[in-house]
């Protein structure tokens, strides 16, 4: 499985655009990139998932160079609820996500 | 995306006593997985619970400590054995939408989690 080195901590004022790189180094050719959020005392929440170029959704969007070893999660203008926990991950579909330390998001008023 | 419930969502245990979190989804999934999350710390994979086949254990977890129960393919029990403070941690159960499930993006959802404290 290939291993994903991300920040640990970021703070953002609000209102800012937040941009979380996630370094894959060894990401193999089957591997998919997804990234999640997670509050306090609840369970980790999908927030996007991509395999090469760019990927937008209605919560974020995410930047894959062409080498893809590596990876930036993009939150527009946050606010205090979307303090939390992203987790990048890499891995082939078929087989369960591993989760590294993740990074820490504060965000201020 | 699947809509997962776990039961109980938290509990006081006593050392040595056992407890059994119980995971339920709202529609049929192939394969079914439980996690741990200590305090402050990431998620670790425990096993795989597929329907229909002994439970995958993932290194450092056994069965005689966490047996897993999947009667049927929207349920699955973990029971935490034997317990000790050390086990106090938050399990997850998180079921995999897999290419051709049809459950919109091919990946995992997480139920809310049962957190365990013991005494």
């Amino acid at each position: 499985l290939a291993k994903t080195t991300q920040p640990i901590s970021m703070d953002s004022y609000e209102g800012q655009e937040v941009n979380i790189t996630c370094s894959h180094n060894n990401i193999a050719t089957n591997d998919y990139i997804t990234w999640y959020q997670q509050f306090p005392s609840q369970g980790p929440r999908f927030i996007i998932q991509g395999y090469k170029t760019k990927v937008t959704n209605e919560v974020a969007s995410l930047f894959i160079p062409a080498d893809r070893k590596s990876s930036t999660l993009s939150l527009p203008r946050v606010s205090l609820s979307d303090t939390a926990v992203y987790y990048c991950l890499v891995g082939d579909l078929n087989t369960p996500l591993v989760f590294g330390k993740g990074t820490r998001l504060s965000v201020i008023a | 995306s699947a809509v997962i419930s776990q039961k109980p969502s938290r509990d006081i245990c006593q050392r040595g006593t056992s407890l059994t979190i119980q995971c339920q989804v709202d529609s049929q999934v192939t394969m079914m997985f439980w996690y741990r999350q200590q305090p402050g710390q990431s998620l670790t994979l425990i096993a795989t619970a597929n329907q229909g086949s002994e439970a995958t254990y993932e290194s450092g977890f056994v069965i005689d400590k966490f047996p897993i129960s999947r009667p049927n393919l929207t349920f699955s029990t973990l029971t935490v054995s034997n317990m000790s403070p050390e086990d106090s941690s938050i399990y997850l159960c998180s079921v995999g939408s897999f290419r051709g499930q049809g459950m919109g993006t091919d990946t995992q959802y997480f139920g809310p989690g049962t957190r365990l404290t013991v005494l």
